[in-house]
């Protein structure tokens, strides 16, 4: 089992529609949740991060996480073709600053 | 703020050529930095976490002397591939850690004919 699973896509939504973007992770002991935009070529920038059950919000976007069901997800409100885009889930356990990363999951925002 | 910058960004070279890449962290101190190799349509791989004034920890199945890291500040990590062969062309990018947020750079492209 991957310790933090995406859905690989690509996930294909309308312009101005909510684009829904889920990951799972294994390890329990897990404390701090981010998730990265990836451009093609490009490397990873940083949307959101999230650390306690709940959503979060920053703009178009509310991150969500669930620590029972090891869960956290990624809502683009009003998305645009622009945010066509691979996003990475990234979690980070209990000691030290490494990253897991997740496959990614392609996002198309048509027009 | 937490502006990291990565160079070069392109690289093409022979086989055999050792290339260094570097990653600075322009506007804060960064103890920890990050190298990730990507390969094309895959996610980022930890290839090794660099310690500033120590040695990098490596991850499993990446050859330390082949991949060799120096971090030598608090704003200044550098890898150098040695003897680079085409299995080595990859998407090569550093993040530095500011208050437990990885902060990527630009990424190298590698390139060995």
């Amino acid at each position: 089992q991957k310790e933090v699973e995406q859905n690989s896509g690509p996930l294909s939504v309308p312009e101005g529609a909510i684009a829904s973007l889920n990951c799972t992770y294994s390890d329990r002991g897990s404390q701090s949740f981010f998730w990265y935009r990836q451009y093609s070529g490009k490397s990873p920038e940083l949307i959101m991060s999230i650390y306690s059950n709940g959503d979060k919000e920053d703009g178009r976007f509310t991150a969500q996480l669930n620590k029972a069901s090891q869960y956290v997800s990624l809502l683009i409100r009003d998305s645009q073709p622009s945010d066509s885009a691979t996003y990475l889930c990234a979690v980070r356990g209990l000691y030290g600053n490494k990253l897991v990363f997740g496959a990614g999951t392609i996002l198309r925002v048509k027009s | 703020g937490a502006v990291v910058s990565q160079h070069p960004s392109w690289v093409i070279c022979k086989s055999g050529t050792s290339v260094k890449i570097e990653c600075r962290s322009l506007d804060f101190q960064a103890t920890t930095m990050f190298w990730y190799r990507q390969f094309p349509k895959q996610s980022l791989m930890l290839m090794a976490t660099s310690n500033e004034g120590s040695k990098a920890t490596y991850e499993q199945g990446v050859e330390k002397d082949k991949f060799l890291i120096n971090h030598a500040s608090l704003t200044l990590s550098t890898l150098t591939v040695t003897s680079a062969h085409p299995e080595d062309s990859s998407f090569y990018i550093c993040s530095a850690s500011q208050g437990g947020t990885q902060h990527f750079g630009d990424g190298t492209r590698l390139s060995i004919l």
